[in-house]
């Protein structure tokens, strides 16, 4: 089974808006990331947060992360169209990264 | 090039035909994923190669499914006797080290199994 389950399954904003994206997981984790997938492409990674940090930021994204919770939010601040793409959240544990089934995010212009 | 290089971009084949997916991972980079992309899905995880460590093949979904990574740069992942069920993107990653860090993906073999 996936470690990470993201939430919602797609989300729908108007440009200009934030959108938040969470992802809960099952066991401990050494770090988690977010990734971003345009259609047809391959993954880009957007950022990484350990497991002894809280919250980080990178532009207009801010990730938080809850481990009592088993728990993060990825948070797109003042969305653009070309925002607009598929995001992963994976967990990071030994030597494997697994990934959730992720966020369809559409942002209207 | 400076990235993940896949080849081929789009395979087509006929059930029961071999096929082979080569990754050429960025320079460097001592670990090489394969993650298997059905439509609409995440990712799974299918194999690992760190440096010249055993590989961690516990992915794979069937015996059908190998790969290898010759001096420790360029990957194959074959699939032998496709089926229908291995229509599916097949992405490669590579990445600096031992730890799982930031992952840098290859844009896929879309793999199709008439």
């Amino acid at each position: 089974s996936q470690q990470g389950e993201e939430d919602p399954q797609a989300l729908s904003i108007q440009e200009g808006e934030n959108a938040t994206m969470n992802c809960s997981y099952k066991t401990s984790i050494n770090n988690l990331q977010w990734y971003r997938q345009n259609s047809g492409r391959g993954l880009v990674h957007l950022i990484l947060i350990r497991s002894n940090e809280r919250e980080k930021h990178s532009g207009r994204l801010r990730v938080t992360l809850d481990t009592s919770k088993k728990s993060s939010s990825l948070l797109i601040t003042a969305s653009r169209a070309a925002d607009t793409a598929s995001y992963f959240c994976a967990t990071g544990k030994g030597n494997k990264l697994v990934f959730g089934a992720g966020t369809i995010l559409r942002v209207k212009s | 090039g400076a990235g993940v290089s896949q080849s081929p971009s789009n395979k087509v084949t006929e059930k029961g035909k071999d096929v082979e997916l080569r990754c050429d991972p960025i320079s460097g980079h001592t670990a090489l994923y394969w993650y298997r992309q059905s439509l609409g899905q995440g990712l799974e995880f299918l194999i690992y190669f760190q440096g010249n460590s055993a590989p961690d093949k516990s992915g794979l979904p069937s015996d059908r499914f190998s790969a290898e990574r010759t001096g420790g740069s360029v990957s194959t992942l074959t699939i032998q006797r496709t089926q229908q069920e291995d229509s599916a993107v097949y992405l490669c990653a590579s990445s600096l080290g031992r730890d799982t860090g930031e992952l840098f993906f290859g844009e896929g073999s879309r793999l199709t199994v008439l």
